[in-house]
Parts: C-alpha cells; structure tokens; sequence
C-alpha cells in the first residue's frame, strides 16, 4: 500500500492569504510531483522534483512554488492565493526510471480561495 | 490543445459485461502508455501500463490494446464488477522527448449489480 499523504485535505482562504499544501511520502521515492485538477478536466503537472535540491515547471504554468529539501517532503507554497488557485492538487511520488513510471498518489487537497 | 482525449465522460455496464474505456493520442512521439483508476475523495491509483512495442498486456481482469497507427489505446474489463466503479484516467509519455507526459481527462465507470 502506497504511503503518501497530503494536508490538509480541504482548506477554505481569503483571498491574499499564503498557504502551504503539504505532501509526504515514506517510500523513499526519489521522484516527486504536483499536479492541479479542475472537475471534469485532466491532471495537469505543474511541478516535479528529481531528488532533493530539484524542482522543475511542468507543462502548465503554475503561480505556485515548490520546495525538495527532504526526500520525503515536497511543499507547494502559493504566495497570495486568489480565486483562480480554486481547485483539486494532487501530490504523487514514483521511483523509476522514467517520469511517467508507475506513481503513487496522496488523497489531494482541495483548496477553495474566496 | 489536449494531446490524450478520453471522448467518453461517463460508461455503463451490466456486472459481468465487458467494460472497454476507450483513450485516444495526438503525438506519435507518446511510447508509454498508462492507465489509472480513482474513487472519489481518493488519488488515483496505477492500474496498467502498456510499452509502443507492445500491443497488449494483460493483467487478471485488466487488458489494455494499443493500436499505434490509429493513435488509440482501450482498457477491457472483463467481467465487470460494482467494486470497479471509479473514474479512469489514462496518461501517455514520450521518453524520447523529454519526458513530457499527459493525462486524459476520465470517463467514469458505474457497473451496475
């Protein structure tokens, strides 16, 4: 069973407020990531780690900003959350070779930004 | 422009029937193709996976086919179960170019007892 876990799993803000979405994973995977889902729409990646000191963009542009100073640790960080940050992130974690090996993924946050 | 498309939001089937979820691509660089399944209020999980040198693997109840020139791949479920009710993703990489990767956007499997 895959452990990897998310917090929280629902959040409600202000708008302006910075928030941090916590992601951890106890498999010791080296590969990590960030992905954003609106109802009804694919994942989008928009970050991911290699290891640790290594963050990359994905495919859609993110306001977001992640961090990799643990191996089982990938924070996403929004500075000012607005309304458009509403949404679905899921964090996920793998070890192979390539990116799109087999990945594990955490439960989501859904977050709400007022 | 979305370069994995699932066209079927939503699928029914009697249990016991076959379930196929259908998956088609736009990029002939994608050679490694995924497919994921989520229950609500959960991630997803991995379900199968299928290699461009391959046209079919097979795991228990789960086949996935791939049809490189027609930029198609399907998941089949035989025999359907209520237990497989959940929405399917499939996701499609190319690790010949840089490792990009894309997921549909889900079709949502209701296996009725």
């Amino acid at each position: 069973e895959a452990d990897i876990y998310q917090t929280p799993r629902y959040l409600v803000i202000g708008t302006g407020k910075k928030i941090t979405l916590e992601c951890s994973q106890t498999m010791g995977h080296d590969k990590m990531y960030w992905y954003q889902q609106d109802p009804g729409m694919e994942l989008h990646l928009i970050h991911y780690s290699y290891g640790v000191n290594s963050t990359e963009k994905g495919d859609l542009s993110s306001e977001s900003t992640v961090s990799r100073i643990r191996t089982e640790h990938f924070p996403l960080t929004l500075e000012s959350a607005r309304p458009s940050h509403t949404s679905q992130y899921l964090c996920a974690s793998s070890e192979g070779l390539v990116l799109l090996d087999e990945q594990f993924f955490g439960p989501g946050t859904r977050l709400t930004v007022l | 422009d979305q370069q994995v498309k699932q066209n079927s939001p939503s699928l029914s089937v009697q249990e016991g029937r076959i379930s196929i979820l259908n998956c088609d691509y736009t990029n002939s660089m994608f050679d490694y193709f995924l497919w994921y399944k989520k229950y609500p209020a959960e991630g997803p999980t991995f379900l199968i996976s299928i290699s461009s040198i391959k046209d079919k693997n097979e795991d228990g109840r789960f086949t996935v086919f791939l049809n490189k020139s027609a930029k198609h791949l399907s998941l089949h479920i035989v025999p359907s179960q209520p237990g497989d009710s959940a929405v399917y993703f499939c996701a499609a990489s190319s690790t010949r170019a840089g490792n990009q990767f894309y997921f549909g956007t889900g079709t949502s499997l209701t296996v009725i007892p």
